[in-house]
């Protein structure tokens, strides 16, 4: 089955910098990769999503890029703020029928 | 839109009761809907697939007797814990995905279960 790394499993910054968050897959099949963010005590929030005919999407200061020749794909966030501090998971679907397998999480930490 | 709602937040029980969550998509019609158990500080791991008028698919080393699902229509699912016992204490989220051909999944606030 499909086995998502996802790393680092913790990550501090200072507001204003950037941070990146990188993931591994093993299923070449795969082809839909979310980012979730997760507030403490709360579900998993989508914050952006990339399908394997993409290579890079963006969203204001959240970014998402995929080398599915390396697969790997990374999470870039710009202008870091206090308020993006959360855990970060990334996941990986192999086809729009299958469940997502998700990484262990990146607890992200931005201090002002 | 696509907002999914958890019922109830939280909830503690005593030893061999048996508890009921609810799973509602709110704005969106769920073809199939998805059922995670989180430890805390680690990741979410998928138990069971449910699709809606179907049995729903348990992943391996998940007891489909003590967790049952159930995906009567196209805004609802529950999990109802059987017999619960304090090692099932955690934190349940559930996910939706609106048509089959779509891959997104938009998922519910978690429910936090203690059980005495």
């Amino acid at each position: 089955g499909e086995n998502v790394e996802q790393h680092p499993s913790t990550l501090s910054v200072q507001e204003g910098d950037s941070a990146v968050i990188k993931c591994t897959y093993s299923d070449s099949a795969s082809n839909y990769f979310p980012w979730y963010k997760q507030e403490l005590g709360k579900g998993p929030q989508l914050i952006i999503d990339i399908r394997s005919n993409v290579g890079e999407k963006k969203d204001q200061r959240i970014a998402v890029t995929l080398n599915k020749t390396a697969k790997h794909f990374s999470l870039h966030i710009t202008e870091t703020q206090p308020e993006d501090s959360a855990v970060y998971f990334c996941a990986a679907s192999p086809n729009s029928g299958y469940a997502l397998n998700f990484g262990k999480g990146t607890s992200l930490l931005v201090t002002p | 839109g696509a907002v999914v709602s958890q019922h109830p937040s939280r909830v503690i029980c005593k030893s061999g009761t048996s508890v009921k969550i609810e799973c509602r998509s709110l704005d969106f019609q769920a073809t199939t809907m998805f059922w995670y158990r989180q430890f805390p500080k680690q990741s979410l791991m998928l138990m069971a697939t449910s699709n809606e008028g179907s049995k729903a698919t348990y992943e391996q080393g998940v007891e489909k007797d003590k967790f049952l699902i159930n995906h009567a229509s196209l805004t609802l699912s529950t999990l109802t814990v059987t017999s619960a016992h304090p090692e099932d204490s955690s934190f349940y989220i559930c996910s939706a995905r609106a048509r089959p051909s779509t891959d997104t999944q938009y998922f519910g606030p978690g429910t936090r279960l203690t059980v005495l």
